[in-house]
């Protein structure tokens, strides 16, 4: 059985640190990997998907990496704003055949100014 | 221009009520899901339609009855609603290209609060 775990539960940095997230999943077998951003009282906006190929991918100051025989992915946040705080969910598809997201325990951000 | 919208925002009701929860996106895709979210901020998948046909039916009670009028559109009646429905409610869609790449695109939940 599939279970993601994320670490930390929750994060507080002051303005301008670099950061990582960790997301770690107990079967290597997925087919892809999205990380997503909840702000309170929101949905879901997606950030980033890595296909299980991929070792990893960018989008502005978010870059997301992939250790799929490790079970891990990293969301490194770069120069971090109070605007990113929000709760960081990651998610892993099982596989080809199914379209099935199994959820992380998530990671509450808060950046302070 | 909003992608995936979910009515209402937010549902009070009272134990043993049946309520729906609505669910359109206008971004073409084929595939629609319903999500729970529990208190304690985890979020599991209940359902998923392609083309209006159940792909994927989770261990939910069979109080909960989704139904798809056409593939822009997921609806989720609750029967006889309990304590333990409280959560929040998100839809999602995605496209299904033979299994390709298919971000999902979450709605922004309906909070529902059973007394």
């Amino acid at each position: 059985k599939q279970e993601v775990t994320q670490i930390p539960a929750a994060l507080s940095v002051p303005e301008g640190e670099n950061l990582v997230l960790n997301c770690s999943f107990t079967d290597s077998a997925i087919y892809n990997l999205q990380w997503f951003r909840q702000d309170p009282g929101k949905g879901l906006t997606s950030l980033l998907l890595i296909q299980s190929s991929q070792r990893e991918q960018t989008s502005g100051r978010l870059n997301a990496s992939l250790d799929k025989s490790s079970g891990r992915s990293t969301l490194y946040i770069a120069a971090s704003q109070p605007g990113d705080s929000a709760t960081y969910l990651c998610a892993v598809r099982r596989g080809y055949n199914t379209d099935k997201l199994i959820f992380g325990t998530g990671t509450r951000l808060q950046v302070f100014p | 221009d909003t992608a995936v919208s979910q009515t209402p925002k937010y549902l009070v009701t009272q134990m043993g009520n049946d309520k729906s929860i609505k669910c359109e996106q206008n971004l073409g895709h084929d595939t629609m899901y319903w999500y729970k979210q529990d208190s304690k901020k985890f979020l599991k998948i209940m359902f998923s339609y392609n083309n209006k046909e159940l792909i994927i039916n989770e261990t939910v009670p069979n109080r909960f009855s989704p139904k798809s009028p056409d593939k822009a559109h997921l609806n989720l009646h609750i029967n006889s609603l309990e304590l333990g429905d409280s959560a929040v409610y998100f839809c999602a869609s995605s496209q299904q290209d033979g299994g390709a790449y298919n971000e999902q695109f979450f709605g922004p939940g309906t909070r529902l609060t059973v007394l």
